[in-house]
């Protein structure tokens, strides 16, 4: 298996600009979750879906931050305007229900806005 | 409560062990695990200990896990450059279902030569 695919790796945009950030998940696996990780923060939950639907995206810190699964094999983190204080590594992760809670991460997609 | 605390940094000689700390707070915890982050990429599971044990090792690695004081170790023998990472403890929660882990903030292991 690929293992959990996201895109773009890397990303610098200008501050008030749409930011898309895509993942594709382990297929088969039942669970995808949305992190943000920064130094002064750490690794953050930002949402997680299951079976392409939304279970808890308490972690969204505003409205200016979307996500989307349309199905099984392709989910979406949207920042729209972004800002500055979002610049971040933003993974995506999925897991699959009888496996123990291992959750299995992308390699992370870099954002910086300036 | 549901949260996971590391010491932020933790700095070895080659050749050395590492102990890696972890308090969590939920004694309903399940699983526990311990995540290795390189520099750039993701994060990927290096081991796991399940909540009726009190120790596993694999090759260079050992997991203690302390029930009574919710505390958790990762001890890496014979500490190598290629261990420079940051590692992560998580704990699955037992009445969450499956998901999600709850992660601590990881420690910066730095080894040097």
């Amino acid at each position: 298996d690929a293992g959990v695919i996201q895109s773009p790796r890397h990303e610098v945009t200008e501050m008030g600009q749409e930011v898309t950030l895509r993942c594709k998940p382990i297929s088969g696996h039942d669970y995808l979750f949305w992190y943000r990780q920064t130094m002064m923060r750490g690794l953050e939950l930002l949402i997680y879906f299951n079976n392409n639907v939304p279970i808890d995206d308490s972690g969204m810190p505003e409205d200016r931050f979307s996500a989307k699964m349309p199905n099984a094999s392709f989910s979406t983190l949207k920042i729209q305007p972004s800002e500055p204080r979002d610049s971040a590594v933003y993974f995506c992760a999925s897991s699959f229900l009888v496996s123990g809670n291992t959750i299995y991460f992308g390699e992370g997609s870099w954002l910086t806005v300036v | 409560g549901e949260d996971v605390e590391q010491s932020l940094f933790l700095s070895v000689r080659e050749g050395d062990s590492s102990v890696i700390n972890c308090t969590y707070t939920d004694s309903s915890s399940t699983y526990l695990y311990w995540y290795k982050q390189e520099p750039g990429a993701g994060l990927q599971l290096l081991t796991y200990i399940f909540s009726n044990m009190d120790m596993k090792q694999d090759q260079r690695l050992t997991v203690l896990l302390n029930k009574k004081d919710k505390h958790l170790s990762l001890r890496i023998a014979d500490t190598q450059t290629g261990d420079s990472a940051i590692y992560f403890c998580a704990e699955a929660l037992k009445n969450s279902g499956n998901t999600p882990l709850v992660f601590g903030k990881g420690t910066r292991l730095s080894v040097i030569a």
